[in-house]
This record gives structure tokens, sequence and C-alpha cells, in this order.
């Protein structure tokens, strides 16, 4: 089946640096999202891509849709403590938009730890 | 607004029995999903329910069956509980069944002993 390579496993940062984390796959997505999961609560959408190419900015996030489908990273900027948490890639192959379903595979994990 | 409900938050079965999670969507959303996630890895999808009936099945045993109900909320049912089964069960909704855009509970947490 279908994998999500997600690196690093862990960060540890100091406030106000930058972060990038990446997620890349053995076989094409045509959509890519990024969550974040803070503990004992489900993921909040971050950044949702939808085509090859895109980069989409939300605040501080920066993520891009790799060109060739099988990719994407995440970046955030001048990290804070809030930003403390587990970050997720998930790919998306809809094959007849609309019409297939919107099954999600998630990648393992990015554990951001941001030192005050 | 009311986010997506799941109850209970919390519970321990033992090996063999039956349980059942509820889960409810966001009013409007039409689209149910189900993911299990075992601590320290990602989501993995279960199942999606779209206007009652199932649109897409994860790679898990008949042991774990759902459905979806007119007002659009929905069970997930695991029968002949495993060690392995215990998890954070995650429900999220959609709009619409391509709509990617899913809002997520906080989940069920499963401890089978």
């Amino acid at each position: 089946g279908q994998q999500l390579n997600q690196s690093p496993q862990s960060m540890f940062i100091q406030e106000g640096e930058d972060v990038s984390m990446n997620c890349t796959s053995s076989s094409i997505f045509n959509t890519w999202l990024w969550y974040k999961q803070d503990p004992g609560e489900g993921p909040v959408l971050l950044i949702a891509l939808y085509k090859a190419g895109e980069l989409t900015s939300n605040g501080r996030l920066t993520a891009q849709f790799g060109i060739t489908r099988k990719d994407s990273f995440l970046n955030i900027s001048a990290s804070i403590p809030s930003d403390v948490g587990i970050y997720f890639c998930a790919g998306g192959l809809n094959l007849l938009r609309g019409t297939s379903g919107s099954r999600l595979t998630f990648g393992e994990g990015t554990q951001l730890t941001v030192n005050p | 607004d009311a986010g997506v409900t799941q109850s209970p938050t919390h519970l321990i079965k033992t090996r063999g029995q039956q349980v059942t999670l509820r889960c409810s969507p966001i009013s409007g959303h039409k689209s149910v999903s189900w993911y299990q996630q075992v601590l320290g890895q990602g989501p993995q999808f279960i199942f999606q329910y779209y206007e009652k009936e199932e649109r897409g099945r994860g790679n898990f045993p008949d042991r774990f069956s759902a459905r979806q109900f007119p007002n659009y909320s929905s069970e997930l049912n695991v029968n002949a509980l495993l060690l392995g089964d215990s998890a954070l069960y995650l429900c999220a909704s959609s709009l619409d069944l391509g709509d990617y855009g899913y809002t997520f509970g906080s989940g069920t947490r499963l401890t089978v002993v």
C-alpha cells in the first residue's frame, strides 16, 4: 500500500527559529494536507494543497506540493511556544474528484518542541 | 457552532468484547470518516460513509463495521476485541464525499486489556 515517509521524526528548536519538515511518497497523490495534533486532541488542518507545484501560506506557515506529486514540505517561520505539537502530512488520491471518496494516507508525524 | 463530537472519550474493554463508538458530525456535513491512531503513529483510514452508504474501506478486518444514520451521525463497531485494537479512534466529518477539508473530533481512547 501507499506509504508516506515524514522527516525529521522530531525537532528541538529555540523560539524564533524557522522550521522545515517534509514528506515523501513512493506513489503519487493529487492532494497534500498538513495537520497539527496537540495531546488529547484530534488533528487540525493547517494547509491544503490541490495542484502540483502549488505554494500556499497560512500566516507563518508555508507549504508546497511537489512537482512530481510525490512530496510536500511545510515551513514554519519565527516559531513560538504554541507551535509545539505533532505535525502530520497526509496525501489523498481522489481519482474521480467528488465521487470516489476522500480517504487520506498519513505520515508518521514530526514531533516539534520549541524552547522559550 | 459545535464541532465533531465523539463519545465516549475513554473506555476500557476486555479481550473478546464488543465496542460501539459514536460520532456526531458538524451540522451540514454529510460525510463521516473513521481513523485509527495507534500511539506514536499517524491516523490510519478505516471507513468513509456518505449519505448512509459505505464509500471507502481501509485495510481492516471484518470485525470492524460502521454505519451512518439519516441525521448523518455514525457508529463504529468493533467485535472480538484484541489487545492490538487499543488506540485512539478518530471521527472526521466533511461537507461532501470528495471534500478533503476534514474536521476531526477529539477521539475515543480505547484500551483493551
